[in-house]
């Protein structure tokens, strides 16, 4: 059971330099969904897909770009980094029928911009 | 826009006591309440969660929380905690029918043993 899995898990980044981070889910689940994790400042949404080809934005949706490539993925780019970027990073994904509003989160993807 | 705030940043209580962790969060419409764990070095996972009928609702673990629609509260209890209880507690609304799950700022439980 792999549930949602998220890559790389650790990633240290200059300045300026560019990432990707992948999000994979095999459990058939419309909605996915990138959080980040900031000490005293809880999970703040970036962006969200409600279903595959679609995206919207978040609470703090700025310096960043997501893709929905297909039901299973949802990546997360940083064109740019930086320092205030640094964070952990939390993909989730929730089965929209049924309304069960559970979300299954990713272990986690831990980002440093030097 | 929904917010929510939990009132603790950090808790701390002896084994055996009493907790609740408060919850407000400001929505005017139907929402659906989440209380999620993240127990140290792992990833969230969900307490419990309210989407209608009973206001008070249990979940895992022995936790419970009850739903005041007039308070826009969402108060999170257990009568007796214990030293593996230590862990951060996020609570969480979405809007009834919504995408947007939006988290509070965490509470940081610590029990001692």
């Amino acid at each position: 059971n792999a549930g949602v899995t998220q890559t790389p898990k650790f990633q240290v980044l200059k300045t300026g330099q560019s990432m990707t981070l992948q999000c994979a889910q095999d459990m058939n689940h419309n909605s996915m969904y990138w959080y980040r994790q900031d000490p005293g400042m809880g999970l703040r949404l970036i962006y969200y897909s409600a279903s595959e080809g679609t995206t919207d934005k978040g609470e703090v949706p700025n310096g960043y770009n997501v893709s929905r490539l297909n039901k299973r993925e949802f990546s997360l780019r940083l064109e740019s980094a930086a320092p205030s970027q640094t964070s952990v990073y939390f993909c989730a994904s929730r089965p929209t029928s049924g309304e069960t509003g559970e979300l299954f989160f990713g272990e986690g993807s831990r980002l440093t911009v030097l | 826009a929904q917010s929510v705030s939990q009132h603790n940043h950090h808790v701390i209580l002896s084994e055996a006591a009493s907790l609740e962790l408060g919850c407000n969060y400001s929505y005017g419409g139907t929402v659906n309440l989440f209380w999620y764990v993240q127990y140290p070095g792992q990833h969230l996972q969900l307490l419990l969660k309210y989407f209608s009928g009973d206001p008070l609702v249990k979940g895992i673990k022995g936790f419970e929380a009850e739903f005041i629609k007039s308070k826009f509260s969402f108060n999170l209890r257990k009568p007796s905690v214990q030293w593996s209880d230590t862990a951060e507690y996020f609570c969480a609304v979405r809007e009834r029918g919504g995408g947007k799950l939006i988290f509070g700022q965490g509470t940081e439980l610590s029990v001692k043993p």
